[in-house]
């Protein structure tokens, strides 16, 4: 069983929709919770950490639920700019990072 | 502020060379990471470091060697490379993990061998 699962899309939404994402773990121990970013043929980049109680970045919402062992991030209002990959990644506290295979995001005008 | 930069970004080798990737990091980070992505596939990682002269295996370290001999530069070699090591190697640094510290990438080396 992989560490960390993922849809890989592609989602296909129009501008101003608002879209989910899931990512499951299998180590109910993992302690740290990322969304990435990564644009084609680019390096990851850190969208946002992902807190226990949840926590909210301008249209960009991340959830975590320890219990059922996923999170989630909800974009509101797409704009074409958020197209892209979107990983999830999973730290067990100790030295190694764990990552989804990514969603793809494609936003229409 | 330079980060984490990654030398070569692009290269092409014939099967049999070898060749090292070298990262640098100016954040003063502790723990270094090198993986490489595949069409399709997540990061996998290959081989990490949690300090200076100290390094391990990661989820693919097969074909690959490495060295960190000083804090801000982690080495990537490949001593005889294989076509299937055609992919593009992204290099990561952190502090140590306490609480919601994420990884830094460098921009990425697309590497090819024939």
């Amino acid at each position: 069983r992989k560490e960390v699962e993922q849809d890989p899309g592609p989602f296909n939404v129009p501008e101003g929709a608002t879209v989910a994402f899931n990512c499951t773990y299998s180590n109910s121990a993992s302690q740290s919770f990322f969304w990435y970013r990564q644009d084609c043929r680019k390096e990851p980049k850190l969208l946002m950490s992902v807190y226990s109680s949840g926590n909210e970045d301008g249209r960009f919402t991340a959830q975590l639920n320890r219990a059922s062992q996923y999170i989630s991030l909800l974009i509101r209002d797409s704009k074409l700019s958020d197209s892209a990959t979107y990983l999830c990644v999973v730290n067990n506290n100790f030295n190694k990072f764990y990552f989804g295979s990514g969603t793809k995001l494609n936003v229409k005008p | 502020n330079a980060g984490v930069t990654q030398t070569p970004k692009f290269r092409v080798l014939k099967t049999g060379q070898s060749m090292t990737l070298l990262c640098a990091q100016d954040m003063n980070h502790e723990y270094m990471y090198w993986y490489r992505q595949d069409p399709g596939m997540g990061l996998r990682l290959i081989h990490y470091s949690v300090g200076e002269g100290t390094t391990a295996k990661g989820e693919v370290p097969d074909g690959y060697n490495v060295s960190r001999l000083k804090k801000q530069n982690f080495l990537l070699g490949l001593e005889s490379a294989a076509p299937s090591q055609t992919s593009v190697y992204f290099c990561a640094s952190s502090p140590p993990h306490r609480g919601n510290q994420p990884q830094h990438f460098g921009d990425g080396t697309r590497l090819s061998i024939l």
